[in-house]
């Protein structure tokens, strides 16, 4: 089936740094979404990528199409504490069922 | 409502039990999902309604696990014979004419098998 790896599995951030994340995808996709999930909540919609190479921004959020389409990248500027949290990306191979990334698991650093 | 409902928002229960977790979703939406989300895991797709179509059972991962959504709206999601391997968050979604960029979740059930 389709499979997305998402990377890395979690990091430590402190207050200020940017973050990276990527995530590649085993087949060629017409969408990429990147999701949060804060503690006990669902996953929240941050941003939707529609067409290779397309660059969209949400306030300190940017994520990427890549040309490949195979795989998406969303970097975090000056990160604050409420980043903190779980980022998914996602991206329907077909129809109308997302398939989801492992993950990226943000935490502060102590 | 204004979000996506999930009732009970926490549920122990031993193995070898029945579980019903339920989900009302935003009304007018016509579509409606279940996720699962084992921990430290992504989600893991389960079963997709859409209006009075026959819904998407493929990612049921057992015939112990069914779902059913009753007058187009609230849907319900059976587990019998519970297992260890059970414990979960159950996630379920509901977006407007199956969009995915419109889905939105709840805030899911946790389910623990003891």
């Amino acid at each position: 089936g389709q499979q997305l790896n998402q990377s890395p599995q979690s990091m430590f951030i402190q207050e200020g740094e940017d973050v990276s994340m990527n995530c590649t995808s085993s087949s060629i996709f017409n969408t990429w979404l990147w999701y949060k999930q804060d503690p006990g909540e669902g996953p929240v919609l941050l941003i939707a990528l529609y067409k290779a190479g397309e660059l969209t921004s949400n306030g300190r959020l940017t994520a990427q199409f890549g040309i490949t389409r195979k795989d998406s990248f969303l970097n975090i500027s000056a990160s604050i504490p409420s980043d903190v949290g779980i980022y998914f990306c996602a991206g329907p191979p077909t129809g109308n069922m997302l398939t989801f990334g492992g993950g990226t698991r943000l935490m502060v650093k102590p | 409502g204004a979000g996506v409902s999930q009732s009970p928002s926490n549920k122990v229960t031993e193995k070898g039990k029945d579980v019903e977790l339920r989900c009302d979703p935003i009304s007018g939406h016509t579509a409606l999902y279940w996720y699962r989300q084992s921990l430290g895991q992504g989600l893991e797709f389960l079963i997709y309604f859409q209006g009075n179509s026959a819904p998407d059972k493929s990612g049921l991962p057992s015939d112990r696990f069914s779902a059913e959504r009753t007058g187009g709206s609230v849907s319900t999601l059976t587990i019998q014979r519970t297992q260890q391997e059970d414990s979960a968050v159950y996630l379920c979604a509901s977006s407007l004419g199956g969009g995915v960029v419109g889905y939105t979740f709840g805030s899911g059930t946790r389910l623990t098998v003891v």
